[in-house]
C-alpha cells in the first residue's frame, strides 16, 4: 500500500461546478497536510495546508481533514479554466525532518 | 521576499558525465529539501539539511549522489556517471524550523541521453 493514495485521474468538470479531489495517507503519526497544483511541466504551488480535523476555507478552496479515517479532500468551488492542472496532496512523514511524502496526483480538467 | 532559485534549469547530458544543480532558498529559510519528479508521478525525497547539517538522506539517494550546503545558504546536488533512469524534474524547496510549509523552486530538468 502507498503511504498516500490519490485517485489519478484524469477528473473532468465544467467550469462552474465543483471539483473534489481526494487523497488517503497511511501513517497515523502525520501532522501536518498540504494540496499543491502543478501545471504541466512547472513545479509544484502550495495552494491550501491543513492541520487539524474538519473544514478549511480559503477563497474558491476547501480543504477537508479527518484523521480518524485517514482523509484529506479539496474542494473548488466555481472551477475555472485556468484550475485545469495536476493535484498533488502531500502528508508530512513525522520525525524531525518533517519531509513531505506525495500522492501520485490528481489529474483535473475544467471544460468551458 | 524572493522565492526559491535553482540553476540551471534544464540540463542535457551524456550517460557517465557529472552534473550539478543549485538552489538558491529564500533567503531566512534554514531548512532546504531536495526532492525528484518522473513523469507521471508526484515527488519523491531525496535529502534535507537543517542549515549546514545534512540530518536525512532517503535510499534513493544511491552512492551517485551527493549534496551539499556549506554555509547553510545555497546548496548544490551533483549526480556522478550519470545513467538514464537519473533523467527526472529536480525540485529544492526551503522551508524553517517549527513550520512544515515548504515552498518549491521552479526545478531542474535533467535529461541523460
Amino acid at each position: 500500500q502507498k503511504e498516500v493514495e490519490q485517485n489519478s485521474g484524469p477528473l473532468s468538470v465544467p467550469e462552474g461546478a465543483i471539483a473534489s479531489l481526494n487523497c488517503t495517507y497511511s501513517d497515523r503519526g502525520s501532522q501536518s497536510f498540504f494540496w499543491y497544483r502543478q501545471y504541466s511541466g512547472k513545479s509544484p504551488e502550495l495552494i491550501m495546508s491543513i492541520y487539524s480535523n474538519g473544514d478549511k476555507e480559503d477563497g474558491r478552496f476547501t480543504a477537508q481533514l479527518n484523521k480518524a479515517s485517514q482523509y484529506v479532500s479539496l474542494l473548488i468551488r466555481d472551477s475555472q479554466p485556468s484550475d485545469s492542472a495536476t493535484y498533488l496532496c502531500a502528508v508530512t512523514s513525522g520525525g524531525g525532518a518533517q519531509k513531505l511524502v506525495f500522492g501520485q496526483g490528481t489529474r483535473l480538467t475544467i471544460n468551458p | 521576499d524572493t522565492g526559491v532559485s535553482q540553476d540551471p534549469r534544464h540540463k542535457i547530458t551524456k550517460r557517465g558525465q557529472n552534473v550539478t544543480f543549485r538552489c538558491d532558498p529564500i533567503s531566512e529559510h534554514n531548512r532546504l529539501y531536495w526532492y525528484r519528479q518522473t513523469l507521471g508521478q508526484g515527488p519523491e525525497f531525496l535529502t534535507y539539511f537543517q542549515n549546514e547539517a545534512q540530518l536525512e538522506k532517503s535510499r534513493l539517494l544511491s552512492d551517485r549522489f551527493s549534496a551539499e550546503r556549506p554555509k547553510g545558504s545555497f546548496s548544490t546536488l551533483e549526480i556522478q556517471r550519470t545513467e538514464q533512469g537519473d533523467s527526472a524534474m529536480y525540485l529544492c524547496a526551503s522551508g524553517t524550523s517549527g513550520r512544515d510549509t515548504q515552498y518549491f523552486g521552479p526545478g531542474t530538468r535533467l535529461t541523460v541521453l
